[in-house]
């Protein structure tokens, strides 16, 4: 299996900009999760999907930001309009009921804002 | 709400050596999870071990193991013959035994010194 894919691996774009940020869980996985690591705060969770339905979007910063999952094979994170503070590696992982709880993670998508 | 305290932000070791990185939580839920994840400079997250809060008996997996004092709200990594591979952030994760969703610790950096 070739594990969590996520797209682009680094993003580079301007203050007011659209951007969208990709993930592919891995096959049989209904458990989706978007984390954003940033050295202030540490690594946060975002939001995150079971069977492709957003079950706690607690984590989601303000309404600029927004997830969608209209498959089980593929994820979206996107923020409108970006703003520099929104710079930080963003992890998209996915796991499956009874393997321990274990989260497999993605290789992250470091975003920056100029 | 469940925290999860880091105290070390960074420590190092001599290869070969042993060290042992520190992390306390707090949670009144009797039934959890707790983890620790590994992220080298490929940023790439990587399970180390896992415990659950109910085995009396510390996990251990190959040089790893934890020590976990459940009344102390204690889950400390011990790394036994440090290897130069071992440099990378740890973090230490809570879980409970409802959700999916990781609350981490703010991390430590291990260096492994030839």
């Amino acid at each position: 299996d070739a594990g969590v894919i996520q797209s682009p691996r680094h993003e580079v774009t301007e203050m007011g900009q659209e951007v969208t940020l990709r993930c592919k869980p891995i096959s049989g996985h209904d458990y989706l999760f978007w984390y954003r690591q940033t050295m202030m705060r540490g690594l946060e969770l975002l939001i995150y999907f079971n069977n492709n339905v957003p079950i706690d979007d607690s984590g989601m910063p303000e309404d600029r930001f927004s997830a969608k999952m209209p498959n089980a094979s593929f994820s979206t994170l996107k923020i409108q309009p970006s703003e520099p503070r929104d710079s930080a590696v963003y992890f998209c992982a996915s796991s499956i009921p009874g393997h321990n709880n274990e989260q497999f993670f993605g290789p992250g998508t470091r975003l920056t804002v100029l | 709400a469940q925290t999860v305290t880091q105290s070390q932000p960074e420590m190092s070791v001599q290869e070969a050596e042993t060290v042992t990185l520190s992390c306390t939580y707090d949670t009144s839920e009797s039934n959890y999870y707790l983890f620790w994840y590994k992220q080298p400079p490929s940023r790439q997250m990587i399970l180390v071990i896992r415990q659950e809060a109910y085995k009396q008996q510390n996990a251990t997996e190959n040089r790893f193991s934890v020590n976990f004092q459940k009344a102390a709200k204690s889950f400390s990594l011990k790394i036994s013959d440090s290897q130069l591979g071992d440099t990378a952030m740890y973090f230490c994760a809570f879980m409970n035994g409802q959700g999916f969703s990781f609350i981490f610790g703010k991390g430590t950096r291990l260096l492994v010194k030839p």
